[in-house]
């Protein structure tokens, strides 16, 4: 069975980079799409962006001047950079994996989620 | 961007009666290909999303055949034919034609 891992600072400073790392296990992590996604109570499920295992990527335009989304196929693990946060980068974090198409038909896989607070 | 609209916010349902929740887009979700690419997710109490539907209708291993969903163009409904308890949560549509964007969600509750 396939499950995912989220890691890394549950605090952040505000102009700071959020920096996230998602352990995919029990699948390998070729062939397949792998994304981010946030949750807050005001804006509800937001996409950030995904990469293929080949490195390709895909970000969210509301957010890619701010994003960038890594893969590192020896650890099966794939990593989010946010830079400049700010309190309204406070959200739950999802990596969740998509197995077409780079997400448009959504994600078959989801870590538990992990809740990352920007203050100071 | 393509904004998906939900409704209603809030379903109270009676166990064992159906549901229906309502899915519109303001822009047609056809892609190039001539898939529509319009899905379902349940997100249940302290837990993550799980997809139900994908491409407006087809379940996911493992859901429960009384969840269908149906609809064209700019227009989708989920319907649930009789609920269950373990049916509570949020029900979020998501469109992954133009980019990747959700619905605001419905909360589905019991009376």
């Amino acid at each position: 069975q396939v499950q995912l891992q989220e890691s890394g600072p549950r605090l952040v400073k505000p102009s700071e980079t959020l920096s996230l790392t998602c352990t995919v296990s029990g699948g390998s992590i070729t062939n397949y799409y792998w994304n981010w996604i946030r949750q807050t109570p005001g804006k509800g499920l937001e996409w950030i962006g995904y990469i293929y295992y080949s490195g390709s990527t895909n970000y969210n335009p509301s957010l890619k001047s701010r994003v960038t989304i890594s893969v590192d196929t020896s650890k099966n693990q794939f990593s989010l950079k946010l830079s400049s946060v700010t309190a309204a980068d406070t959200a739950v974090y999802y990596c969740a994996r998509a197995s077409c198409c780079g997400g448009r038909m959504g994600f078959d896989y989801w870590g538990q989620g992990t809740l990352v607070t920007v203050s100071s | 961007d393509v904004v998906m609209t939900q409704s209603p916010l809030s379903l109270p349902v009676t166990l064992g009666q159906p549901a229906s929740i309502s899915c519109r887009s303001n822009q047609s979700l056809v892609y190039s290909d001539g898939n529509t690419y319009l899905n379902w997710f349940q997100q249940r109490p302290g837990q993550s999303p799980r997809r139900l539907i994908y491409k407006v209708s087809n379940r996911d291993s493992g859901v429960p055949d009384r969840f269908s969903g149906s609809g064209s163009g700019t227009d989708f409904t989920l319907k649930i034919s009789r609920v269950e308890a373990e049916d509570v949560g949020v029900y979020y549509c998501m469109q992954g034609t133009h980019s990747l964007t959700f619905g605001g969600g419905t909360k589905v509750e019991i009376k």
